[in-house]
């Protein structure tokens, strides 16, 4: 079965820029997850979808940040413009329902120079 | 703000030793999972017990719950160089969606042949 996946897996461009990143969850799961991991905050949680609809984006950094998900097979995280303190691994995960286990994407990490 | 604090930060054993590592939290929760990330990977959930749960098991792990306490210990047994990565628990918080999980900071597990 494939899992949630995740692209690019690297990413490096310059401060100012806009960032995509895309995620295509496991085909059957309703809901969404995106993280941030750095090596001084750990993993947080950005934002949550159920059911393509955001619930949850409080840990949405800035307004710089959008997350989008315009279909249950597909989820964009943006970034614009992009800044060096936005450089992290980004993940997406999903889930079959409330309090189940979380899939996880193998990331995406992001270099902005 | 961190729910879930583990303990050790980093642990070196040798294979076919246990290893023990332990969850400390500050809230209530509805269930703790517990996760394993190999280095520049995604995360892959291993074991969720509930709060009415005490004990679990599954293969070589043995997870236990201390709510009164409000700790958890994850045990590996009879370790192999392939467990060899870092180890995450992971708690909702009692009042908040069960969606959201709060990820403590890891236990770095280095596996020695």
């Amino acid at each position: 079965d494939a899992g949630v996946i995740q692209s690019p897996r690297h990413e490096v461009t310059e401060m100012g820029q806009e960032v995509t990143l895309r995620c295509k969850p496991i085909s059957g799961h309703n809901s969404l997850f995106w993280y941030r991991q750095t090596m001084m905050r750990g993993l947080e949680l950005l934002i949550y979808f159920n059911n393509n609809v955001p619930i949850d984006d409080s840990g949405m950094p800035e307004d710089r940040f959008s997350a989008k998900m315009p279909n249950a097979s597909f989820s964009t995280l943006k970034i614009q413009p992009s800044e060096p303190r936005d450089s992290a691994v980004y993940f997406c995960a999903s889930s079959s329902g409330e309090g189940e286990p979380q899939h996880f994407g193998d990331g995406t990490r992001l270099s902005i120079l | 703000s961190q729910q879930g604090e583990e303990d050790p930060q980093a642990l070196s054993i040798q294979e076919g030793e246990n290893a023990t590592m332990n969850c400390s939290y500050k809230t209530s929760i509805n269930n703790l999972q517990w996760y394993r990330q190999n280095s520049g990977r995604g995360l892959v959930h291993l074991i969720l017990i509930r709060s009415n749960e005490r004990e679990k098991h599954s293969g070589r792990l043995r997870v236990t719950l201390d709510t009164s306490k409000k700790s958890s210990s994850l045990l590996i047994t009879a370790s192999r160089a392939a467990d060899t990565a870092s180890y995450f628990c992971a708690t909702d918080v009692v009042g908040d969606s069960s969606y959201k999980l709060i990820f403590g900071s890891g236990t770095r597990l280095l596996v020695r042949p």
